[in-house]
């Protein structure tokens, strides 16, 4: 069976300090893997996706960066962080085809607060 | 542009009776739609689907209808259960050559009252 793991769960910065959140998947190959966001009181936003190892897509212009350095890592990255920046950071991933390929299967979680 | 919208933030139902969930979307190439349900400080997790070639997809307790036409979907939770208590979110496919972005909507919350 397949999991997905992010940590960490949750995470408390400074302004301006650096980020970085991980995502790794478990028992399935070159998923796609995606980074959504969802702030207080709002719905989710897309904001990175993958297709393959060194590939990424950006959906929102943001300080924000993501990177997969390997099939089933994908990271979160950002050089200083913004007071916007705070919400629940969720990963996903999704096959590339057969049966449930339009179906993503979403991490925990990581519960990022910036002050 | 919120291309996937959930009108109403929420909604409380008693439990035993029939929870209405709406969904209206605004782009005519979305052709593969889905319903998550999400507690707090946790992930989404998959509820059920319902492709464009149809109008209608039943699961156990919930069914999703599809109005192409009005560009509109709805969750039917019957009988709705204490458990039930959640966010759902509608989502929406726009496909690209190797996989799918899901665009959502801003999600409804759920209470069933006992």
């Amino acid at each position: 069976s397949q999991t997905i793991h992010q940590w960490p769960a949750t995470l408390v910065q400074p302004v301006g300090s650096p980020l970085s959140l991980e995502c790794t998947v478990e028992g399935t190959s070159n998923p796609n893997l995606y980074w959504y966001r969802q702030a207080a009181g709002r719905g989710l936003q897309l904001l990175f996706y993958s297709v393959g190892i060194g590939q990424i897509s950006s959906e929102v212009p943001q300080n924000l960066s993501a990177s997969r350095p390997q099939d089933r890592q994908f990271i979160l990255s950002s050089k200083k962080l913004l007071l916007s920046d705070s919400g629940f950071y969720l990963c996903a991933w999704s096959r590339t085809s057969g049966r449930r390929y339009n179906e993503q299967f979403f991490g925990p979680g990581t519960r990022l607060t910036v002050l | 542009d919120q291309q996937v919208k959930q009108n109403s933030p929420s909604l409380s139902v008693q439990e035993g009776r029939i929870s209405i969930l709406n969904c209206d979307y605004t782009n005519s190439m979305f052709d593969y739609f889905l319903w998550y349900k999400k507690y707090p400080a946790e992930g989404p997790t998959f509820l059920i689907s319902i492709s464009s070639i149809k109008d209608k997809n039943e699961d156990g307790r919930f069914t999703v209808f599809l109005n192409k036409s009005a560009k509109h979907l709805s969750l039917h939770i019957v009988p709705s259960q204490p458990g039930d208590s959640a966010v759902y979110f509608c989502a929406a496919i726009l496909y690209y050559n190797q996989g799918g972005k899901l665009i959502f909507g801003q999600g409804t919350e759920l209470s069933v009252k006992p």
